[in-house]
């Protein structure tokens, strides 16, 4: 079965530009996770879809949005990049999620975005 | 909020030794706690995963155990070995598929 796929691995931007993320989940996971993290904050908690709603959001201005297709894929946008928007981002795939039985969550290899 | 802490944030040992990493959190109310290992500049792979009614967990040479009334989770990592170098995370789990991580512990192990 193959792993969480990111698109693209490494991105270079400018200040102001806008950027969009793909996470492709493990085939049959309906939940999407996302996650920056960087050397000064680690890893902190972006947003949650399932089943194309997003249920749960993290402490980020709303220029970072997202959203999750039928398919279970999601994107991930970031609108008028900052400089201290450069960090690896990372989106992880569950099984469910709509019930109680909470499953294990895998990652993908990241999004490396720097921004100039 | 759930704030949670490991300890030792680095740790360098020579190769055979038996170790332990702690993780601690604020808020016993969590679903579960999972323990990932991550290369420089890579993902996370998931080592272990504990459901909040568990008490530990085993694979291999690891063992994680949770103990949600003193908000402690131990990864014990038998006879390490130089492959076993990387950063090691904790993290809860809260509603909603959202984890929060501590800031992890850098464990080297020397040949």
């Amino acid at each position: 079965k193959a792993g969480v796929t990111q698109t693209p691995r490494y991105l270079i931007k400018t200040r102001g530009q806008q950027v969009t993320l793909s996470c492709s989940p493990i085939s049959g996971h309906r939940s999407v996770s996302w996650y920056q993290q960087t050397p000064g904050q680690g890893l902190q908690f972006l947003f949650e879809y399932f089943s194309e709603t997003q249920r749960n959001k993290g402490n980020f201005p709303g220029r970072f949005s997202g959203r999750q297709f039928s398919n279970s894929r999601s994107e991930m946008n970031v609108s008028t990049l900052e400089l201290g928007d450069s960090a690896l981002y990372l989106c992880a795939s569950t099984q469910r999620g709509g019930d109680r039985v909470i499953h294990e969550q895998f990652f993908g290899p990241g999004t490396r975005l720097t921004v100039l | 909020k759930q704030e949670v802490t490991q300890i030792p944030a680095a740790l360098s040992v020579p190769e055979g030794e038996n170790l332990v990493l702690n993780c601690s959190f604020t808020d016993s109310a969590i679903y579960n706690l999972q323990w990932f290992r991550q290369d420089p500049g890579k993902g996370l792979t998931s080592l272990l995963l504990i459901q909040s009614s568990q008490r530990e967990q085993t694979s291999g040479r690891l063992n994680a155990s949770l103990d949600k009334s003193s908000g402690r989770s131990t990864l014990y990592i038998a006879a390490s070995q130089p492959g076993d170098s990387a950063t090691y995370l904790c993290a809860t789990m809260e509603y909603g598929n959202k984890l929060v991580f501590g800031a992890g512990t850098i464990l080297r192990v020397k040949s």
